[in-house]
């Protein structure tokens, strides 16, 4: 079965408003990496976040490994936020990252 | 630091051509990743380098796809014979092991 499932696959929100993204996985984990990902662009990396939470700016990202759970956290949400947001799974002790499906933000002015 | 640098940005080739696809890495990142990306599959894994040695090319499809590293600051991914089916954004990573992965730009390659 799919060991990362992300939700939601798309959300639009007015700007002010705070997003909510989760990814929730199956199997041990290593670590989570949430990236950002601009239509056209390349992957930019958010967070490296093996467990509890970090901070950047308007970002926070939380990762709970007893519940299998990485949730990304945007506050006062901008027009410039729009975008793909992807997390990946990097298993026990191995190089491989499991990618969720992505969510796709947009955020209207 | 320029992070990790992929050229050509953009190649476009006619069925059946050969197309070498380009990544320099982060200055001093042991860890290089080739991926691939397009709309209907997503990202997929195609290539690992861990200190140019390889360590796993399960995603490569196995006729006609080859990487390299023949040293720490640049890895190649040739593709022969191209086919219309390989049009895709390929996506080339660099890290230190068990840390962020640093993606570049991208190549997006379009086969006519």
């Amino acid at each position: 079965g799919q060991q990362v499932q992300q939700s939601p696959a798309s959300l639009v929100l007015q700007e002010g408003e705070n997003a909510e993204l989760q990814c929730n996985f199956s199997t041990s984990l290593n670590s989570m990496q949430w990236f950002y990902q601009r239509p056209g662009g390349s992957l930019v990396s958010l967070f490296y976040n093996p467990s509890g939470t970090k901070h950047s700016g308007r970002l926070t990202s939380t990762t709970v490994i007893k519940e299998r759970r990485s949730s990304l956290h945007i506050s006062s949400s901008q027009t410039t936020d729009s975008g793909t947001y992807l997390c990946a799974l990097e298993l026990d002790s191995n190089y491989q990252l499991i990618w969720g499906s992505g969510t796709k933000l947009i955020i209207k002015p | 630091n320029a992070g990790v640098i992929q050229t050509p940005r953009h190649k476009v080739t006619g069925k059946g051509q050969e197309a070498t696809l380009w990544c320099e890495p982060i200055s001093g990142h042991s860890a290089v990743f080739w991926y691939r990306q397009t709309i209907v599959q997503g990202l997929e894994f195609l290539t690992y380098f861990r200190n140019q040695a390889p360590i796993d090319d399960s995603g490569m499809p196995k006729e006609r796809f080859s990487a390299q590293m023949p040293n720490q600051s640049h890895s190649t991914l040739k593709i022969q014979s191209t086919q219309p089916q390989d049009s895709a954004v390929y996506l080339c990573a660099s890290s230190l092991t068990g840390n962020t992965l640093y993606f570049g730009a991208g190549t997006r390659l379009s086969v006519l």
